[in-house]
């Protein structure tokens, strides 16, 4: 299985504030890696699919980036909205892979 | 609206039989996969399997094959997940998820509301 891992596992930020999150592959995966946000008791969303293709309706302040086995995850102003748990997933190899999760806290 | 809506909360005992449902609606239901996604209670996401109801092509995680079982009525626009056996260790939100649709994107761009699965005597 291809592992991923995130860093940091959680951070604590202001809104306002430039976030980046880092997820990466065990091998490389090209850029088949999406991006979800959860929050709490809810469903994980869609954000960002191919590292960098935004989901439609995600606002544009997130932004994904990277190939082969690294990767980012972008929050460029961060917003009330946006204090949720992050995961990656690879798409390249079955089985389908998530990462540790990201927890952004106020 | 794509919408996948998933049954209620369940409360089980060991040894005992589930199956539980996601219904999808708002796109057409046979020519998108869905996976399903375990939580486990404070910890991440894990990839089960997933089912093509065109045809019921089902392809499972190693590690669930054989301890769940994944199907689909496509005439009510329906895919399930199933145990023989339930263990407490298989307490956990459980989430259907539409896969996007195209070549080489197995991500999922809908998931339903999640159903809860506690098992306990």
């Amino acid at each position: 299985d291809i592992q991923m891992s995130q860093s940091p596992s959680s951070l604590s930020a202001s809104v306002g504030d430039r976030v980046t999150i880092t997820c990466r592959a065990s091998q490389g995966i090209s850029s088949c890696l999406a991006w979800y946000q959860q929050k709490p008791e809810k469903a994980p969303k869609s954000l960002i699919y191919a590292a960098s293709s935004l989901q439609s309706g995600v606002p544009s302040r997130f932004s994904g980036s990277g190939s082969g086995t690294d990767f980012t995850l972008t929050i460029s102003s961060l917003q009330p909205d946006d204090f949720a748990t992050y995961y990656c997933q690879q798409y390249n190899t079955y089985p389908l892979t998530f990462g540790g999760g990201t927890k952004v806290e106020i | 609206e794509v919408q996948l809506v998933q049954s209620r909360t369940e409360v089980k005992k060991p040894g005992e039989s589930l199956k539980i449902s996601c219904k999808g609606s708002g796109y057409t239901f046979t020519t998108y996969w869905i996976g399903w996604v375990r939580q486990m209670p404070g910890k991440g996401l894990e990839w089960m399997g997933i089912i093509y109801p065109g045809d019921s092509d089902t392809r499972y995680r190693p590690s669930f094959q054989g301890q769940v079982t994944i199907s689909v009525d496509k005439s009510i626009s329906t895919a399930y997940l199933q145990w023989s056996s339930l263990k407490a260790s298989d307490t956990a939100m459980y989430y259907c998820a539409r896969r996007a649709y195209g070549d080489y994107l197995d991500y999922f761009d809908s998931w339903g509301q999640g159903t809860l699965v506690t098992v306990s005597s």
